[in-house]
């Protein structure tokens, strides 16, 4: 079974400032995904990883994998109000079962 | 909105009691999964099907839940004899069979007194 661990649980950050949410997950998988939740809401997708190396960027968000380290990262660029909120990683199964991390719960402070 | 729905939004119950949810995924996708989030935790699988299949289930929490998707179309989720740890978040996500991306639904909060 696919474990997956997301680090730092919690982040305050101010605005404009950088930081890095990091997922790594315990066994094979090709394909990564991020999403984000607001409080009470459901998923939004944010990025879908499917390769060893593959960076997609949105707007302030970019997203990263590397298979060989079973790692994925989530890089916030000068953060704004608007991108608090919890944010989550999931590593698929072959069977296109998702396994979450706990989520990062991301406030970001004027 | 052609997205995943799901219903009820919200279910108030009495512990013991049976409760069934629903989930109507996007039109054209064959798969459908259910997970179950609690406070400050991920979504955590349960069960999916490929059309009326139901191609995993031995995650399902335990022999109180059960799901169906008799058509290949919608599905529900029940849960008998409810308990206070049943409380969550109900989520129903939705795919293409061989596509990657899930899409979720609202989900339907329960809270079991």
């Amino acid at each position: 079974e696919l474990k997956v661990e997301q680090n730092p649980l919690f982040l305050s950050m101010q605005e404009g400032k950088n930081y890095t949410i990091y997922c790594n997950y315990s066994t094979t998988s090709d394909r990564l995904y991020w999403y984000r939740q607001d409080p009470g809401k459901s998923l939004e997708s944010l990025f879908v990883l499917l390769s060893n190396g593959a960076v997609k960027q949105e707007g302030r968000l970019m997203a990263s994998l590397d298979t060989k380290a079973r790692l994925s990262t989530l890089h916030i660029t000068a953060a704004v109000h608007d991108l608090s909120a919890t944010y989550f990683c999931a590593a698929a199964n072959t069977g296109n079962q998702f396994y979450f991390g706990t989520g990062t719960s991301l406030t970001v402070i004027p | 909105d052609t997205g995943v729905s799901q219903n009820p939004r919200h279910k108030i119950t009495k512990r013991g009691q049976n409760v069934t949810f629903r989930c109507d995924p996007i039109s054209e996708h064959n798969r459908l999964y259910w997970y179950r989030q609690t406070l400050g935790q991920g979504p955590e699988f349960l069960t999916y099907f490929q059309n009326e299949a139901q191609l995993e289930k031995s995650r399902l929490l335990s022999d109180r839940f059960s799901a169906e998707r008799p058509k290949g179309s919608f599905s529900t989720l029940e849960i008998q004899r409810t308990e206070q740890g049943d409380s969550a978040m109900y989520l129903c996500a939705s795919s293409l069979a061989l596509a990657t991306e899930q899409y979720f639904g609202p989900g339907t909060r329960l809270t079991v007194t």
